[in-house]
C-alpha cells in the first residue's frame, strides 16, 4: 500500500473554502484515493474516492493531478462541525479485502 | 438502517481479564471489519471477515485475540488476558460493495485495562 504524506494540522476561518493537501508519491497504477473524516470519540466517516482528475459530491470535491502524485480535498464554505481529523488513503484497486490503511491524518480546526 | 453499532461503547478492566465486545453491522453489509485506533494515530486493520469467514488478520492480532462471525451477522472481538498496552479504541466497520473504499464505522468500544 503506497504512504501518503499530510501536514498534521491546519487552521481555517469559519465560511472560508478549505484545500486539505495529501501527498502520495509512490501511487502505483490501480492504487485509489480515499478520503476519511474522523470527529472526536466516533468512528471515521467515509468523504469521497477517486482515481484522477476531480471527483465531486455533495459534501467535498476531490482534485487530483495527472500524475497522481498528489490529491487535495476541498471542503466549501466551512462551519464549526467541519472540525476534524481528515485522513487520505491509497490503496489497491478495489475488489480485495479494502482494508483501509490510515496514516496519522490532518487536524483541521476552524476558528470562528 | 440504524448504522454500525458496537457494545459496550466503554470498559475498562484489570489487566489478566478477558473482554468481549460486540458488533452489528449494517444488516445487508457481508463485510465486517475490526481496527484498533490508540490516542493520535489512525485506526489500524486488525481483522477481516467476508459473511461468517474470517479472511484476513493483521500481525497486530496476537494469539490473544480472536474475533467471530457466526451466521455471518454481528461479529465478536475478544481479548484475552489483557495488558496495558492493549488500551485502544476498537472500532468496527461494515461494508456491501467490492467496488470501493466505502465503509461504515460504528462509535467504537474504548478500552482501559489498568
Amino acid at each position: 500500500l503506497a504512504k501518503t504524506t499530510q501536514p498534521i494540522s491546519m487552521d481555517s476561518y469559519e465560511g472560508q473554502e478549505v484545500n486539505i493537501t495529501c501527498s502520495h508519491n509512490n501511487i502505483a497504477t490501480n492504487d485509489y484515493i480515499t478520503w476519511y473524516q474522523q470527529f472526536p470519540s466516533q468512528g471515521p466517516r467515509f468523504i469521497i474516492q477517486g482515481y484522477k482528475t476531480k471527483v465531486t459530491n455533495e459534501v467535498a470535491s476531490l482534485f487530483i493531478p495527472a500524475d497522481r502524485k498528489s490529491s487535495t480535498l476541498s471542503l466549501p464554505r466551512v462551519s464549526l462541525s467541519d472540525t476534524a481529523v481528515y485522513y487520505c488513503l491509497v490503496g489497491d484497486s478495489p475488489r480485495g479485502n479494502n482494508r483501509l490503511a490510515f496514516g496519522k491524518g490532518n487536524q483541521v480546526v476552524v476558528i470562528p | 438502517d440504524t448504522g454500525v453499532s458496537q457494545d459496550p461503547r466503554h470498559k475498562i478492566t484489570k489487566r489478566g481479564q478477558n473482554v468481549t465486545f460486540r458488533c452489528d453491522p449494517i444488516s445487508e453489509h457481508n463485510r465486517l471489519y475490526w481496527y484498533r485506533q490508540t490516542l493520535g494515530q489512525g485506526p489500524e486493520f486488525l481483522t477481516y471477515f467476508q459473511n461468517e469467514a474470517q479472511l484476513e488478520k493483521s500481525r497486530l492480532l496476537s494469539d490473544r485475540f480472536s474475533a467471530e462471525r457466526p451466521k455471518g451477522s454481528f461479529s465478536t472481538l475478544e481479548i484475552q488476558r489483557t495488558e496495558q498496552g492493549d488500551s485502544a479504541m476498537y472500532l468496527c466497520a461494515s461494508s456491501s460493495s467490492p467496488d470501493n473504499y466505502e465503509q461504515y464505522f460504528g462509535p467504537g468500544t474504548r478500552l482501559t485495562v489498568t
